[in-house]
């Protein structure tokens, strides 16, 4: 119940196309869902971060999309550069939760390749 | 922005020998900070949680004994790797909760190497 489920594995996107990567969740305690960024040899980080009591959140190229019903969520990169070519994952969090120091649960991530 | 810091970036260590990883949050204070490894083309694994003052908890399968966390202060936690091993060899990444806010920020990783 624990696991957030990342697709697709790997991505390849031509120069100003979108890039979509999808991620579920089965945790309903949940309550927070952010996407981070990891270029080779560096740690991830923060890209963009949603609550589910919104639908849609942008920032710039980016945009999350989140489907409470379904337990879905999806990270949308319009205009995708050469530079965005990075690993991304999604994350789930129960923020509430006071044992185990509140964890991040990762999905497996998923590798973009943005060709020019 | 919220900075996190980690002292070695790479560092390569004969086998049985132990190696210690710094991680600093710079411009906040973290009361928890967590301990990651990943290896190539996967996902992140947490290995530990630190709480500044207290024992760390460490997940199912990590060895406490043979990965040694201490968080001393508000803005400081260290990883200690002990009679390293060559599967040991990996990409550690630590991260900090801001005490103030929610956020949790992660340092630029240390690529552990043992030969």
């Amino acid at each position: 119940q624990q696991q957030v489920k990342q697709s697709p594995q790997s991505l390849i996107v031509q120069k100003g196309g979108i890039s979509i990567i999808n991620c579920a969740y089965e945790n309903t305690a949940f309550d927070y869902f952010p996407w981070y960024q990891q270029f080779p040899g560096k740690g991830p980080a923060l890209l963009i971060a949603i609550r589910p009591d919104v639908s849609e959140k942008k920032e710039g190229r980016f945009t999350i999309s989140f489907n409470k019903s379904a337990k879905q969520f999806s990270l949308h990169i319009m205009d995708s550069q050469p530079g965005d070519s990075a690993t991304y994952f999604c994350a789930a969090i129960n923020r509430a939760f006071t044992g185990g120091g509140n964890k991040l649960t990762f999905g497996t991530g998923t590798q973009l390749k943005v060709e020019l | 922005g919220a900075v996190v810091s980690q002292h070695p970036s790479w560092v390569i260590c004969k086998s049985g020998t132990s190696v210690k990883i710094e991680c600093r949050s710079l411009d906040f204070q973290a009361t928890t900070m967590f301990w990651y490894r990943q290896f190539p083309k996967q996902s992140l694994m947490l290995m530990a949680t630190s709480n500044e003052g207290s024992k760390a908890t460490y997940e199912q399968g990590v060895e406490k004994d043979k990965f040694l966390i201490n968080h001393a202060s508000l803005t400081l936690s260290t990883l200690t790797v002990t009679s390293a091993h060559p599967e040991d060899s990996s990409f550690y990444i630590c991260s900090a909760r801001d005490r103030a806010a929610y956020e949790q920020y992660f340092g630029p990783g240390t690529r552990l190497t043992v030969t």
